[in-house]
């Protein structure tokens, strides 16, 4: 059974500063890796989708990179803003039509003013 | 259009009651997916379409019913919910395709009295 770890569980930081999420799974079988990020009691927005044969993706201030062998993929985020503050899931999609998407439990991303 | 809607955003329902949520997109997606969250948890699978073919959760619980009238809508049919379900509902849709992009409505917030 697939299982995502997002490390850290929560972080808060100054405004500016460059910053690295990290998800982790334990099954290399991966069709593609998706970022969202969730605003309290709200849905999720897709913010970057790397598919398994490539190395990254990047979107404005945002780069996220996947190392399928190893099961690792990081989500940067550059110049970070008051408006960056929100929970941050990664999800995998592992399987063909029947499957849906196995996420992490989050990073709680808190950026100070 | 790149929209997922759901309606309604928020309801409150009775153990007894019989309710339903619906879900649109006209993105011409085949594959639409039923997505539960407890608070502070990442979205659990609950069902999915693809080309109008449900696959199933076998830990869903009976009382939840899905249907696809046609490939742009989704319904959730909810019967004698207990308290435990409440929940935000979140609605995705994706081609699919081995690239298999999933995009979330903003969700239903379920609260069972």
């Amino acid at each position: 059974k697939q299982e995502v770890t997002q490390i850290p569980a929560a972080l808060s930081v100054p405004e500016g500063e460059n910053l690295v999420l990290n998800c982790s799974f334990t099954d290399s079988a991966i069709y593609n890796l998706q970022w969202f990020r969730q605003d309290p009691g709200k849905g999720l927005t897709s913010l970057l989708l790397i598919q398994s044969s490539q190395r990254e993706q990047t979107s404005g201030r945002l780069n996220a990179s996947l190392d399928k062998s190893s099961g690792r993929s990081t989500l940067y985020i550059a110049a970070s803003q008051p408006g960056d503050s929100a929970t941050y899931l990664c999800a995998v999609f592992s399987g063909g039509g029947a499957d849906g998407l196995t996420f992490g439990k989050g990073t709680h991303l808190i950026i100070q003013p | 259009d790149t929209e997922v809607t759901q309606t309604p955003k928020h309801l409150v329902m009775g153990m007894t009651n019989k309710k339903s949520l619906k879900c649109e997109q006209h993105m011409g997606h085949r594959a639409m997916y039923w997505y539960k969250q407890k608070a502070k948890k990442p979205p659990e699978l609950m069902f999915v379409y693809s080309y109008e073919k449900l696959s199933i959760n076998e830990s869903v619980p009976s009382r939840f019913s899905p249907e696809c009238p046609n490939s742009s809508l989704l319904n959730l049919h909810l019967h004698a919910l207990q308290p435990e379900d409440s929940a935000l509902y979140l609605c995705a849709s994706s081609l699919p395709s081995s690239a298999n992009e999933q995009f979330f409505g903003p969700g239903t917030r379920l609260t069972v009295l």
